[in-house]
């Protein structure tokens, strides 16, 4: 059973406009969520987390939200760049202690200029 | 954060053989995780790399296949033994380097089996 899922396998946007990327999770016990950037022969990039007692986090033109009654967050990016054209991951972990982390099945993203 | 060297960056390899992947980090790190990917999915968790013992291994991974060393804070070897086809992945070296931080990746190894 996926405990994180991505339901759009792929976005496009226009550059300079907003994305969105969606993720939901199934396991109410995940308390810290994490999204991470892939591009191409490279290894995941963290990009911005949020822990269970916040709703929004804040990083640049990084937003992510998180909707704990609904389990569900977004990050939002804005203005969308070509170079934040990648692989966009979503995680959850139980705390923010050492433990392992689930991770979706991703979204790509493709942001055209 | 930790910087994280994975070799070989990839590799073609024969159907039967094992490869070992090496993971270096440049400092000491509590804990380290072996993650593969395989073509269009998700990272999934193989196992975890503990110092001085012998790996945790998630459902459906087990040590005959997939067998683990950490000798110290700061190296681990992940073996990807007798190879199959269905083995050709990403595989992927991460750390988590302090309380409340980020998963830390390596740039992975792409293997390849014919």
């Amino acid at each position: 059973d996926q405990q994180v899922k991505q339901n759009s396998p792929s976005l496009s946007v226009q550059e300079g406009r907003i994305s969105i990327l969606n993720c939901d999770y199934t396991n109410s016990m995940f308390d810290y969520f994490l999204w991470y950037k892939k591009y191409p022969a490279e290894g995941p990039t963290f990009l911005i987390s949020i822990s269970s007692i916040k709703d929004k986090n804040e990083d640049g033109r990084f937003t992510v939200f998180l909707n704990k009654s609904a389990k569900h967050l977004s990050l939002h990016i804005v203005p969308s760049q070509p170079g934040d054209s990648a692989v966009y991951f979503c995680a959850a972990k139980e705390g923010t202690s050492y433990d392992k982390v689930i991770f979706g099945p991703g979204t790509s993203l493709s942001v055209i200029p | 954060s930790a910087v994280i060297s994975q070799k070989p960056s990839r590799d073609i390899c024969q159907r039967g053989t094992s490869l070992t992947i090496q993971c270096q980090v440049d400092s000491q790190v509590t804990m380290m995780f072996w993650y593969r990917q395989q073509p269009g999915q998700s990272l999934t968790l193989i196992a975890t790399a503990n110092q001085g013992s012998e790996a945790t291994y998630e459902s459906g991974f087990v040590i005959d296949k997939f067998p683990i060393s950490r000798p110290n804070l700061t190296f681990s070897t992940l073996t990807v033994s007798n190879m199959s086809p269905e083995d050709s992945s990403i595989y992927l070296c991460s750390v988590w380097d302090s309380y409340n931080s980020p998963l830390h990746f390596g740039n992975g190894t792409r293997l390849t089996v014919t």
